[in-house]
């Protein structure tokens, strides 16, 4: 499909194990976002790219948490030793063009459970 | 604090009402703001951008009032299909590129 493609769509995983989230964007977009939303809550910033330059990670809540986007496309989010409180839907989304933002398209998601 | 905020809600009105809702915002650099649209269990969607002027879409009408920080939207003749949660967007501090988001005001429209 043309939209924003997230993988895996549910993962449950062991606490202490390492988890990596996939997001591929709409081809083109030059930006690229990640958020992380609890229930009945909106959309966390964690980090962005444009490009393959990582421009902001001070939403990231810890240095467990990292991401990365080598080749301006496909971007990984990974968190390492995960916790209970890591549990959440991770979001992904992508718009057009870098300064001023535009209208962001955003993926499926992935929801995590840590247990 | 926050960067965006936003009465959380919910609103429970009856069809054909008018509704509004309302943000604010803490970067005064901030140069873009949207609304978006969540519905339940799926991801957020553009509802519509909002420019100095204002700005209308057909039912739905966003304010700006850059010099008290302050965002709105208006919902005319409330449909059943309008309940979802809307979700107040800037562009945040320090970086002028990302995009930060309220935690939504939620609304729910009954017959």
């Amino acid at each position: 499909g043309a939209g924003v493609s997230q993988s895996p769509r549910y993962k449950v995983t062991k606490r202490g194990q390492d988890v990596a989230l996939r997001c591929d964007p709409i081809s083109g977009h030059v930006s690229l976002y990640w958020y992380r939303q609890a229930l009945g809550q909106g959309p966390e910033f964690l980090t962005y790219f444009n490009y393959e330059a990582q421009q902001d990670k001070s939403g990231l809540p810890n240095d467990r948490f990292s991401a990365e986007r080598p080749e301006g496309s496909i971007s990984t989010l990974t968190i390492q030793r995960t916790e209970q409180r890591d549990s959440a839907m991770y979001r992904c989304a992508s718009s057009r063009r870098t300064g001023s933002p535009t209208e962001a398209f955003f993926g499926q998601g992935t929801r995590l459970t840590v247990v | 604090r926050k960067e965006v905020e936003q009465d959380p809600g919910p609103f429970n009105v009856p069809e054909g009402a008018t509704v509004a809702f309302n943000c604010t915002y803490s970067n005064s650099a901030s140069q873009s703001f949207f609304w978006y649209r969540q519905d339940c269990r799926k991801e957020p969607k553009l509802l519509m951008s909002v420019y100095s002027s204002g700005n209308e879409d057909g039912r739905f009408t966003a304010q700006l009032n850059r010099a008290s920080q302050y965002i709105s939207l208006l919902i005319r003749d409330s449909k059943l299909s309008d309940s979802a949660t809307y979700l107040c967007v800037v562009n945040g501090k320090g970086s002028q590129g990302n995009l930060i988001f309220g935690k939504g005001t939620k609304l729910s429209v009954k017959p």
